[in-house]
């Protein structure tokens, strides 16, 4: 099936400097890619949405300088957060879904990246 | 705003006994669809099963399986002959074609399955 590579898995690092995680479509092409936030033990909550080429969307909340989003090609988005710190040490999700804007679209997750600032 | 609400945080099951999940939604959409995703411990999202609301007939996976009553927003999903591998967070989704297509989650529901 469909596979969603994330990387890194698990990153630490010292506060303020940045991080970037890489989210990739390894054999479909994904014009929507997702970014998720998940703290311990509570749900998924989206941080963001990119497609292809343009300017990600982000939710309410969530600051776009802090958290930057670069959805390049089809098969590439990377979430970079700049000047982290303890407060930003979360488990990050990426999500991408297969080419269509159909909601019965496939939506394939990776398998995360636990960011921990220290 | 659509919502997801999954009213058990936790729930726990006998090994090969059936248990139920709960799920409701808000939505004024009419076409969408519901999905129960499992989240084990190696925290990797898996995607149990799905229903597309148009369809009137339950979804079945195996031992998975859905009750779907769209009048009533309710979306549950009994699990079968209960494995000790099906210990997991299980969360509820609903998407629709607006809103980006973006997955909304309920907060999940913690099974864990006794030996």
């Amino acid at each position: 099936g469909a596979v969603v590579s994330q990387h890194p898995s698990w990153v630490i690092c010292k506060s303020g400097t940045s991080v970037k995680i890489e989210c990739r479509s390894l054999d479909f092409q994904a014009t929507t890619m997702f970014w998720y936030r998940q703290f311990p033990k509570q749900s998924l909550m989206l941080m963001a949405t990119s497609n292809e080429g343009s300017k990600a969307t982000y939710e309410q909340g969530v600051e776009k300088d802090k958290f930057l989003i670069n959805h390049a090609s089809l098969t590439l988005s990377t979430l970079t957060v700049t000047s982290a710190h303890p407060e930003d040490s979360s488990f990050y999700i990426c999500s991408a879904r297969e080419g269509g804007r159909g909601p019965g679209q496939p939506q394939h997750f990776g398998d995360g990246t636990r960011l921990s600032i220290l | 705003a659509q919502t997801v609400t999954q009213s058990q945080p936790e729930m726990s099951v006998q090994e090969a006994e059936t248990v139920t999940l709960s799920c409701t939604y808000d939505t004024s959409e009419s076409d969408y669809y519901l999905f129960w995703y499992k989240q084990p411990p190696s925290r990797q999202m898996i995607l149990v099963i799905r229903q597309e609301a148009y369809k009137q007939q339950n979804a079945t996976e195996n031992r998975f399986s859905v009750n779907f009553q769209k009048a009533a927003k309710s979306f549950s999903l009994k699990i079968s002959d209960s494995q000790l591998g099906d210990a997991a967070m299980y969360f509820c989704a609903y998407r629709t074609r607006n809103a980006g297509n973006m997955l909304t989650f309920g907060g999940g529901t913690r099974l864990m399955v006794k030996p």
